[in-house]
């Protein structure tokens, strides 16, 4: 696709329930970057995709956060027993190589923004 | 750890003024990159400059410079001649070797008519 594409572009759900946050990066890109923006702050790390794997996952804040890419392209995360504190928008973000800045950009998708009442 | 700093919460300023937005950093590193994003309410975050640390010329893309003062870890942008569209969030951005972008809590800039 054009840009990174992130699906739904608004989630709201109930303390305790199961979510999954949708990204689809830009066709090639090889690199795959999930952030938090929690409302009034910048967006804080929370997991990087080289390919399939998990390069860096050390921004999840618990084990209750999950993310995949089975296929190298498309990545969800998965949050399990939502709680309040989890609302915040879901940013995702893909690179060509993901061999730091020198080399590329990360461009950013729109973010799904998840409210848990 | 890195981090970094962003003082002006909220700006204001008519429109094809020149504005200035801080921002200031910690880190140990040496080799690293800054950058200044664009947030506007699509929530879409936008590069708008780059700065490698270990280059001393400050970048400039069109109407937007930077001032990089490494020894003061500081990072500033100006935006000259601002337009109406320029209405944003906008953040200081940090990254090392490791790939994780670090923000700072942004400043919500308004250009007036």
């Amino acid at each position: 696709g054009a840009g990174v594409s992130q699906t739904p572009s608004n989630k709201v759900t109930e303390k305790g329930k199961y979510v999954e946050l949708r990204c689809d990066p830009i066709s090639g890109h090889t690199a795959l970057y999930w952030y938090r923006q929690s409302l009034g702050q910048g967006p804080e790390f929370l997991i990087y995709f080289q390919g399939t794997g998990a390069a860096d996952d050390s921004g999840l804040p618990n084990d209750r956060f999950f993310a995949v890419r089975p296929e190298g392209s498309v990545s969800t995360l998965k949050i399990q027993r939502t709680e309040r504190g989890d609302s915040a928008v879901y940013l995702c973000a893909s690179s060509l190589f993901g061999q730091g800045p020198s080399t590329d950009t990360q461009y950013f998708g729109p973010g799904t923004r998840l409210t848990v009442l | 750890a890195q981090t970094v700093t962003q003082s002006q919460p909220e700006m204001s300023v008519q429109e094809a003024e020149t504005v200035t937005l801080s921002c200031t950093y910690d880190t140990s590193e040496n080799n690293y990159y800054l950058f200044w994003y664009k947030q506007p309410p699509s929530r879409q975050m936008i590069l708008v400059i780059r700065q490698e640390a270990y280059k001393q010329q400050n970048a400039t893309e069109n109407r937007f410079s930077v001032n990089f003062q490494k020894a003061a870890k500081s990072f500033s942008l100006k935006i000259s001649d601002s337009q109406l569209g320029d209405t944003a969030m906008y953040f200081c951005a940090f990254m090392n070797r490791d790939d994780k972008i670090i923000f700072g809590k942004g400043t919500r800039l308004h250009i007036l008519p």
